[in-house]
């Protein structure tokens, strides 16, 4: 069955802290996307990275960066210097290439960034 | 990225009463769209998966004749929340893609609240 844990459901951290969000998913297909989304307290989801199942190279943009393990089934996002904007839920997520587009959503880990 | 829109952005009724939330993909077609719901401090639940033209496909779980889900055109889904109660009350939120292998954009999320 296609699962995706964040385990971690807060984390506070002091603006110019870097900080790592972990994601781990399970899937039994071979063929998948893996999706990072941040959602501000507005409610608006903010697409970040698609990433697909044959991909494993790491990404970065600007301050942000994602560390791809088919080994060990993760997907973890770090935020380099921190920032107080950077707060809000970050919400990793796995598709499955042939479910149709459906999204399975992890639970979400809440960043409160304090000054 | 391509545009989503909802509308209304938030909505309050009374209990028993029916409520229709409109999805639009502004600068594309959309033959699949997607509809959430989010829980105070929880993650996205995918509620159902509707196709242009066809009957939607719910996940298992949410009742059918309650939330009704039309998908009459390309540019355009509705979600009708029917005889609303309080434990209805929730984000809703929509995502519309040009087809199962492409990038899912979200609308900004209805907030329903019922009395």
């Amino acid at each position: 069955a296609q699962k995706v844990t964040q385990a971690q459901t807060e984390i506070s951290v002091v603006e110019k802290e870097d900080v790592t969000l972990d994601c781990v998913y399970e899937t039994r297909d071979t063929t998948y996307y893996l999706f990072w989304y941040k959602q501000p307290p507005s409610g608006e989801l903010v697409f970040l990275i698609r990433r697909n199942s044959f991909d494993e190279q790491n990404e970065i943009s600007g301050r942000y960066s994602w560390n791809f393990q088919k080994s060990t089934s993760s997907f973890n996002f770090t935020i380099t210097a921190s920032q107080v904007v950077d707060s809000a839920v970050y919400f990793c997520a796995l598709s499955e290439a042939f479910q149709g587009g459906k999204l399975i959503f992890g639970q979400g880990t809440e960043l409160s960034v304090k000054p | 990225g391509a545009v989503v829109s909802q509308h209304p952005s938030w909505v309050i009724c009374k209990s028993g009463t029916s409520v229709k939330i409109e999805c639009r993909s502004l600068d594309f077609q959309a033959t699949t769209m997607f509809w959430y719901r989010q829980f105070p401090k929880q993650s996205l639940m995918l509620m159902a998966t509707s196709n242009e033209g066809s009957k939607a496909t719910y996940e298992q779980g949410v009742e059918k004749d309650k939330f009704l889900i039309n998908h009459a055109s390309l540019t355009l889904s509705t979600l009708t929340v029917t005889s609303a109660h309080p434990e209805d009350s929730s984000f809703y939120i929509c995502s519309a893609s040009a087809g199962v292998l492409y990038e899912q954009y979200f609308g900004p999320g209805t907030r329903l609240t019922v009395t």
